[in-house]
């Protein structure tokens, strides 16, 4: 099993430019998250989804959109990227069920300039 | 709002020696789970351990150990006789219904 992989690995934008942040995981999990870890600064969470078909905002959600495209794929889009949207992109899933621990990509190195 | 408190920004030890990662939770939740996260230097995310808010018994797992308080609303994690491996970031968090909240982290230096 791969676990969860991520796409791109690393990416530079320009301001105004949009991209579109990959997650797939082959788990069979119901859960997937988008993270965001900035310098000296634990994870925030950007948005969620518990099951397929439904997303729900997270801390800080503000600028981006996101696509549960299926059980497997969570997708994370940028429409008009900022400079303080740099940052190291973290995708995550769990079961669902029971709080359980969530697994992590090897995450995505974005920087806006 | 729910919040994590990792007070310590940075430690450094000795191998061999024991050390204790501090981490202080706010949540007006009575069910919520807490977790501890390593994050070494290549920069992965790795779960260690999980107690949920109505369980304050405390465990060993070999190095590992943990001391969750709930009246002080304290989640501490021990390493007994670190070693060089142990280096990396720890992170503590505070899932509440899909809800993750995690502290700062805490830099955790091993020498030899």
């Amino acid at each position: 099993n791969a676990g969860v992989t991520q796409t791109p690995k690393f990416q530079v934008l320009k301001t105004g430019q949009s991209m579109t942040l990959q997650c797939a995981q082959d788990m069979n999990h119901n859960s997937m998250y988008w993270y965001r870890q900035d310098p000296g600064m634990g994870l925030r969470l950007i948005y969620y989804s518990a099951s397929e078909g439904t997303t729900d905002k997270g801390e800080v959600p503000n600028g981006y959109n996101v696509s549960r495209l299926n059980k497997r794929e969570f997708s994370l889009r940028l429409e008009s990227a900022a400079p303080s949207q740099t940052s190291v992109y973290f995708c995550a899933s769990r079961t669902g069920t029971e709080f359980n621990e969530q697994f992590f990509g090897p995450g995505t190195r974005l920087t806006v300039l | 709002a729910q919040k994590v408190t990792q007070a310590q920004t940075e430690i450094s030890v000795v191998e061999k020696e024991d050390v204790t990662l501090d981490c202080v939770y706010e949540t007006r939740d009575t069910t919520y789970y807490l977790f501890w996260y390593k994050q070494p230097p290549s920069g992965e995310l790795v779960f260690l351990i999980r107690r949920n808010s109505f369980d304050e018994q405390n465990e060993i797992s070999g190095r590992y150990s943990w001391n969750f308080q709930k009246s002080t609303s304290s989640f501490n994690f021990t390493i007994t006789a670190s070693q060089v491996v142990d280096s990396a970031v720890y992170f503590c968090a505070v899932d509440n219904f899909n809800k993750f909240y995690f502290g700062s982290g805490t830099k955790l230096n091993v020498k030899p």
